[in-house]
């Protein structure tokens, strides 16, 4: 079981919006903004997508965002496109020190 | 960009130390942390441990008696080592990097599958 809740699965349709969330506790998520959103393709390199809750690295679209609320991060991927059917996953600082991991979230665009 | 590749056997025997190498390319090792996360299948990922360049390292509670992650800068590679491995150490290897200001894994390897079985 992991340390962050996350759906198992979402579904949206190309062009739509949807919301991946991660939700945690007031040791990790609800205490730092240390909160980082990974896109994995099966048998690839998971790839950084958002960190530091809504920062995106060099290179990756403007249609990833992340917010945070309380002990809650949230993934937005607006304007869906086939290519972002991946796995998405969720990491956080916590106030032990070791960073913990959502169990993933299987994104199908429809 | 920063590459990593892991390698390493993929089957491992019970009570034997699992090994598994980290080449870094398009970058020196002599800079940034370096890290393993694990994912067992059907489970979540799960953070092992982290080495400085320096050599200092920082590792998982829950693992940290039976895991050595360290360096080779002569060869541009980390290493990490565990243990008394079990099957309950079966899973999908990964080595990144660390970004620390930010407390982010910001560049990752494929990852490789490591049985641990008789």
């Amino acid at each position: 079981q992991s340390a962050l809740t996350q759906p198992a699965s979402v579904s949206g349709s190309p062009g739509q919006s949807i919301t991946i969330s991660c939700t945690g506790t007031s040791s990790d998520v609800g205490a730092y903004n240390y909160v980082s959103w990974y896109q994995h393709h099966p048998g690839k390199a998971p790839k950084l997508m958002i960190y530091y809750v809504s920062n995106r690295p060099s290179g990756v679209s403007h249609r990833f965002s992340g917010s945070k609320s309380g002990n809650t991060a949230s993934l937005t991927i607006s304007g869906l496109q086939a290519e972002d059917e991946a796995d998405y996953f969720c990491t956080s600082y916590t106030s032990s020190s070791a960073p913990s991991f959502g169990g993933g979230t299987k994104l199908t665009v429809l | 960009q920063v590459q990593l590749q892991e390698s390493g056997p993929r089957l491992v025997k019970p009570s034997e130390t699992l090994s598994l190498t980290c080449t870094v390319s398009h970058g020196s090792i002599s800079s940034y942390y370096w890290s393993w996360v694990r994912q067992p299948p059907g489970k979540g990922l799960e953070w092992i441990g982290y080495v400085y360049y320096s050599g200092s390292t920082n590792y998982n509670p829950s693992l940290k008696s039976r895991v050595t992650i360290s360096l080779d800068t002569s060869k541009n590679q980390f290493s990490l080592k565990l243990s008394s491995v079990t099957a309950a150490d079966t899973a999908v290897y990964y080595c990144a990097t660390f970004w620390s200001l930010l407390n982010t894994f910001d560049i990752w390897g494929q990852g490789t599958m490591v049985t641990v079985s008789s």
